[in-house]
């Protein structure tokens, strides 16, 4: 089962600065690879799948990348919505897995 | 718009079963163009697959809970089920259902809002 690991815990930014978010997998996942956000109290909203295919309704600045072992979420100018939980998820061979989160606050 | 919602009971002794349904709106569970699973965050931490069901019947486990699960759908009532039998603290959590697409990673596209389930005497 490929372990995913999520970098860093927390990154403090500002609104309209850039966010770069790491998830990096124990093997080989190819893009089968997820984003989400989550805020408190609140169900996890899909992001991004297949690596860098944006789900249905969400902004341009949200942008997915990588293949293989190493992904990265990018927001390319953080609005005051976005800040947030934001986890990792891979399934390979039916052994789904998610990171353990990367808290983007102010 | 689909909708999900978790229903079942809040408080669950220690040994018993869990039991939880997932009300499905918008949406055919048996229509075969989506996966349908069970997800839980341990309070304060991330998130744990728990499994998931296809139309056929085929089902999907996280191993290390596999011998406690049990889920199933009901497409007459459009919803499906989870079962965790001999529960202790460390199952409790937030407990949702929610959708995933056919897509590579079966990524999860729409959620319910959560159901608090506690194990406590």
């Amino acid at each position: 089962e490929a372990v995913l690991t999520q970098s860093p815990a927390t990154l403090s930014l500002s609104p309209g600065e850039r966010a770069t978010l790491s998830c990096r997998a124990s093997q080989s996942i190819s893009t089968y690879l997820a984003w989400y956000q989550q805020k408190p109290g609140r169900a996890p909203r899909l992001l991004i799948y297949e690596a860098s295919t944006r789900a249905t309704g969400i902004p341009a600045r949200f942008r997915g990348s990588g293949s293989g072992t190493d992904f990265t979420l990018t927001i390319s100018s953080l609005e005051p919505e976005d800040f947030a939980v934001y986890y990792c998820q891979q399934r390979s061979n039916w052994r789904l897995t998610f990171g353990g989160g990367t808290k983007v606050e102010i | 718009q689909v909708q999900l919602q978790e229903s079942g009971p809040g408080l669950v002794k220690p040994s018993q079963t869990l039991s939880l349904t997932c009300t499905v709106s918008g949406d055919s569970i048996n229509s075969g163009d989506y996966y349908w699973g069970w997800v839980r965050q341990h309070p304060g931490k991330g998130l744990e697959w728990i499994a998931h069901i296809f139309y056929s019947g085929d089902t999907y486990h996280n191993p290390s809970l596999k011998s406690r699960i049990t889920i199933s759908m009901d497409p007459s009532k459009n919803q499906f089920s989870l079962r965790l039998s001999s529960v202790t603290a460390a199952d409790t959590a937030v407990y949702f259902c929610a959708r995933s697409m056919l897509a590579a990673g079966t990524p999860f596209d729409f959620w319910g809002q959560g159901s608090l389930v506690t194990v406590s005497s």
